[in-house]
């Protein structure tokens, strides 16, 4: 059973900080993995999406890694802005579109 | 990307009513789903709707206390049952694209039960 671990549970920075949030998953055998921003109370906003032949994807100050081999990603995020303060969630889809989430990362930037 | 609509966006409710929460999408989609967020917690899926026919279920969720509806390829319903302040979660709404390879998700509609 796929399990997606992500690390830290929580984080805290200063506005301006660059910042790496990581994922990992115990079932290398995906065909994608996507990083999700999810607001207080609300729905999520899909961010970036690595096929599982990518090792990087990137959006503005946004950039994510993945390591299938390793089981790991990472999401970058330079000069880290209070918009965007948020719960970051890594998700690997795997099977038949079974999407397994992690249980994200608080991120708080504050001014 | 397609886009979903979520009904209600929040609702408080007693302990033993029901909720119906409808999911419209703005073009045919063969794949939709349901997700349960419990407070502090990540995703869960529910069930994955399917036009036509019953819902699947993953296991700790069964048909009586999450009735499903897909009458059509852009919506479906699904109904909280006798609920209990357990129920207490944010439920959302997904739907399939690119084969089954990308998933976009509705708003979300919060439950509080009282």
């Amino acid at each position: 059973k796929q399990e997606v671990t992500q690390i830290p549970a929580a984080l805290s920075v200063p506005e301006g900080e660059n910042l790496v949030l990581n994922c990992s998953f115990t079932d290398s055998a995906i065909y994608n993995l996507q990083w999700f921003r999810q607001d207080p109370g609300k729905g999520l906003t899909s961010l970036l999406l690595i096929q599982s032949s990518q090792r990087e994807q990137t959006s503005g100050r946004l950039n994510a890694s993945l390591d299938k081999s390793s089981g790991r990603s990472t999401l970058y995020i330079a000069a880290s802005q209070p918009g965007d303060s948020a719960t970051y969630l890594c998700a690997v889809l795997s099977g038949y579109s079974t999407l397994t989430f992690g249980k994200g990362t608080m991120l708080l930037v504050s001014p | 990307s397609a886009v979903i609509s979520q009904k209600p966006s929040r609702d408080i409710c007693q302990r033993g009513t029901s909720l119906t929460i409808q999911c419209q999408v703005d073009s045919q989609v063969t794949m939709m789903f349901w997700y349960r967020q419990q407070p502090g917690q990540s995703l869960t899926l529910i069930a994955t709707a399917n036009q036509g026919s019953e819902a699947t279920y993953e296991s700790g969720f069964v048909i009586d206390k999450f009735p499903i509806s897909r009458p059509n390829l852009t919506f479906s319903t699904l109904t909280v049952s006798n609920l209990s302040p357990e129920d207490s979660s944010i439920y959302l709404c997904s739907v399939a694209e690119g084969g089954g390879n990308i998933q976009y998700f509705g708003a979300g509609t919060r439950l509080s039960v009282l």
